[in-house]
């Protein structure tokens, strides 16, 4: 199985600052990655497909780069409504979940 | 808009097989691929499987033996069956959609997702 490990767990900004979210992968998912954004009581929103590409609708702020073990997701400039947990997802080898980094506001 | 509402028992007894519905409106199953999905705090997001076509299947590998899912394109509806539960198989069980853009649909990437159903293990 592969492992995601995405750090920091908790990173605290303030609105406006830019937002640097890091997954590293236990080994090579090319780049079959994907970025989540979760708020309290919903479920998973997709922002960032094959480690680049925005989903349908995502805002331009919203960027990932990558390949190979190590991605990033960035925030160009945090909105109120983008304090959230958010999720990088592999789909190289089956379908797993990295642990979360939880977008606090400062 | 395409919805989703995930349906079924809050409550199942250790040892007993957990059913749930999906029941998708505003588009067709088509030849979307559909996924169960569960969120704990123990294991946080664990993707179960997925289905397409109304019966091909790939599921999770950890969770192969004790896992079912189909399709019924006359209902719009999706469902899932876990056999002999435990505490640990205790989530919010959810279903999603494989994301498709460009002419390319992808199993393992979901865009759209019902609001989820916790479902509880217990005697």
């Amino acid at each position: 199985e592969i492992v995601l490990t995405q750090s920091p767990a908790i990173l605290s900004l303030s609105p406006g600052d830019r937002a640097t979210l890091s997954c590293r992968a236990s080994q090579s998912v090319s780049n079959y990655l994907a970025w989540y954004q979760q708020r309290p009581g919903q479920a998973p929103r997709l922002l960032i497909y094959n480690a680049s590409n925005r989903a349908t609708g995502i805002p331009a702020r919203f960027s990932g780069s990558g390949s190979g073990t190590d991605f990033t997701l960035t925030i160009s400039s945090l909105e109120p409504e983008d304090f959230a947990v958010y999720y990088c997802q592999q789909r190289s080898n089956w379908l797993t979940f990295g642990g979360g980094t939880k977008v606090e506001i400062k | 808009q395409v919805q989703l509402q995930e349906s079924g028992p809050g409550l199942v007894r250790p040892s007993e097989t957990l059913s749930l519905t999906c029941t998708v409106s505003g588009d067709s199953l088509g030849s979307y691929f559909w996924s169960w999905i569960r969120q704990s705090p123990g294991k946080g997001l664990e993707w179960i499987g997925y289905v397409y076509d109304s019966d091909i299947t790939n599921y999770n590998p950890s969770l192969k033996s004790r896992v079912t899912m189909s399709g019924d394109p006359s209902k719009n509806q999706v469902s899932l069956s876990l056999t002999s539960v435990t505490a640990a198989d205790t989530a919010i069980y959810y279903c999603a959609r494989g994301y498709c853009s460009g002419g390319s649909c992808y199993a393992g990437f979901v865009d759209y997702w019902g609001q989820g159903t916790l479902v509880s293990v217990s005697s």
